[in-house]
């Protein structure tokens, strides 16, 4: 069964770090895209970017390029989505799912809800 | 930026038939996907490829497309469609893009 399990939820003040991850199992997870969706509070679906775990290759929505950094650990099948310095509009949920050539985001996380406040 | 516009909002009764619109703003238009989020839930994909439903999907679920825009078909709505929809596509630099959502409201 495919699964991807996300971290938990984070309380974070302004211009902190943070790193979220994503841990797939059931398939194999160098085989497959992972992306990052952003939903803010009340708002809809915002595509972030994906990562090919095999070789790492990513691509960032112009929106977020610069933004944040995706990133990939194969041996531990385990997605990133980090920060270097964290602004209260990073408040939202965000969630992993794999993307396959078929469909983007067949599977997706539980989600992780980042909190940013003084 | 490529842009997908949805309604906002589509109220339907129940057995009758509900059409969410996705509209691109820019030619060649790629592969859309559809997606159900209900309140507090990761979203699912219900429609992929403009037409394809993934399987555990129900089959009142459909989609199709003409020209730039393509539309996802619910037939015989059931209350338990009630639930935020988007639509996604991709842009020609391979990167995706979400519509605006709509929120459909069984009465």
């Amino acid at each position: 069964e495919v699964q991807l399990v996300q971290s938990g939820a984070e309380v974070k003040k302004p211009g902190e770090s943070l790193k979220i991850s994503c841990k797939g199992s059931g398939y194999s997870f160098t085989s497959y895209w992972i992306g990052w969706v952003r939903q803010m509070p009340g708002k809809g679906l915002e595509w972030m970017g994906i990562i090919y775990p095999g070789d790492s290759d990513t691509r960032y929505s112009p929106s977020f390029q610069g933004q944040v950094t995706i990133s990939a650990d194969k041996s531990i099948s385990t997605a990133y989505l980090q920060w270097s310095s964290l602004k209260a509009s990073d408040t939202a949920m965000y969630y992993c799912a794999r993307h396959t050539a078929a469909a983007p985001f067949d599977y997706w996380g539980q989600g992780t809800l980042v909190t940013v406040s003084s | 930026s490529y842009e997908l516009t949805q309604p906002p909002s589509v109220s339907v009764s129940p057995g009758q038939t509900a059409r969410i619109t996705c509209s691109a703003d820019a030619l060649p238009k790629q592969y859309a996907y559809w997606y159900q989020q209900k309140p507090g839930q990761a979203p699912v994909l219900v429609i992929y490829k403009d037409s394809e439903r993934p399987s555990g999907i129900p089959e009142r679920f459909s989609g199709s497309s003409s020209g730039t825009t393509v539309t996802l078909t619910i037939s015989g709505v059931q209350a338990e469609d009630e639930a935020d929809y988007y639509c996604q596509s991709a842009d020609s630099s391979g990167t995706y893009v979400f519509g605006t959502g709509t929120k459909v409201t069984v009465l």
